[in-house]
C-alpha cells in the first residue's frame, strides 16, 4: 500500500539553526498538510496547502516556518531559526479529495 | 474554537475485554468525526468516521456513534486483541473535506495477553 514517506525520522539541532523537514506524499494526492505534537500535547495543525498555495494556517505557523513543494514530489516544511519550543514530533500528512489523510511516521525534532 | 476531548490513558486490558474510549467534543455547526489510531513506530491511520448525526462508523470491530445530544463519539470494540496495542485520536473536522483536523490529546491502549 503507498505510503506517506518522511525523513529524517529523528533531527538534532541548535536552536537559532535552520531546519527542514522533508516529506514524499502519496504520489496521486492532491492536499498536503503539516502537524505537530510536542510531548504530552495534543496533535496540532501547522498549515494546509492544496494547488500551489497555503489554504489554511494556525496561529504556531508564524513567520518562520513555511512550506514548499518544490519539485511535485517532496513537500517540506522549513523552520527558519529554531527555538527549543519548535521541539516536536512532525507529521506530515497528504489526502486524494481532503477526506482521508494518510500520515507519515514523523519527525521527531529536538532543539538544544 | 473547536476542541476534542477524550480520556486519558493508558488503558489495560487484557485479551478478549470490552474496550471503551470516550470522546467529546465542542464545534459550531455540524463537523465530521474520526477515530484515527497510532500503531508503535507508524504513523497516524483513519480508523473510522461518521459525518453526521447518528451515524455509526465501523472498521476492524471498532464501532463509534455520532451522538449530537451529547456531542460525543465514543470508541467501542467487543473483544480486544494484543494487536489493538496503539495509540487512538479522535478529531473532528469542521466544515469541508481539506480542512484541518482537530485532536484529541490521545488515549494508550495496552491490551495484555
Amino acid at each position: 500500500e503507498p505510503e506517506v514517506t518522511q525523513t529524517p525520522s529523528h533531527q538534532v539541532t541548535q536552536m537559532g539553526q535552520e531546519v527542514i523537514l522533508r516529506c514524499v506524499p502519496i504520489s496521486n494526492h492532491l492536499y498536503f498538510y503539516w502537524y505537530r505534537q510536542i510531548l504530552g500535547q495534543k496533535v496540532e495543525f501547522l498549515v494546509s496547502f492544496y494547488n500551489n498555495e497555503i489554504s489554511e494556517k494556525s496561529e504556531i505557523f508564524d513567520d518562520q516556518f513555511s512550506v514548499e513543494r518544490p519539485d511535485g514530489s517532496n513537500f517540506t516544511l522549513k523552520i527558519r531559526s529554531t527555538k527549543l519550543e519548535d521541539s516536536a514530533m512532525y507529521f506530515c500528512a497528504s489526502s486524494v479529495s481532503g477526506e482521508k489523510l494518510f500520515f507519515g511516521s514523523g519527525t521527531q525534532l529536538s532543539v538544544l | 474554537g473547536n476542541s476534542v476531548t477524550q480520556m486519558e490513558g493508558p488503558v489495560t486490558l487484557s485479551e478478549e475485554a470490552f474496550l471503551t474510549i470516550n470522546c467529546t467534543y465542542t464545534a459550531t455547526g455540524y463537523p465530521s468525526l474520526f477515530w484515527y489510531v497510532q500503531y508503535p513506530g507508524e504513523g497516524l491511520q483513519l480508523l473510522l468516521k461518521a459525518t453526521k448525526a447518528d451515524d455509526k462508523g465501523s472498521n476492524k470491530g471498532f464501532e463509534a456513534t455520532y451522538r449530537k445530544e451529547t456531542t460525543s463519539f465514543h470508541l467501542e470494540k467487543g473483544s480486544v486483541q494484543v494487536s489493538d496495542s496503539a495509540v487512538y485520536f479522535c478529531a473532528l473536522r469542521a466544515g469541508a473535506a481539506g480542512n484541518k483536523l482537530t485532536f484529541g490529546g490521545g488515549t494508550r491502549v495496552l491490551v495484555k495477553p
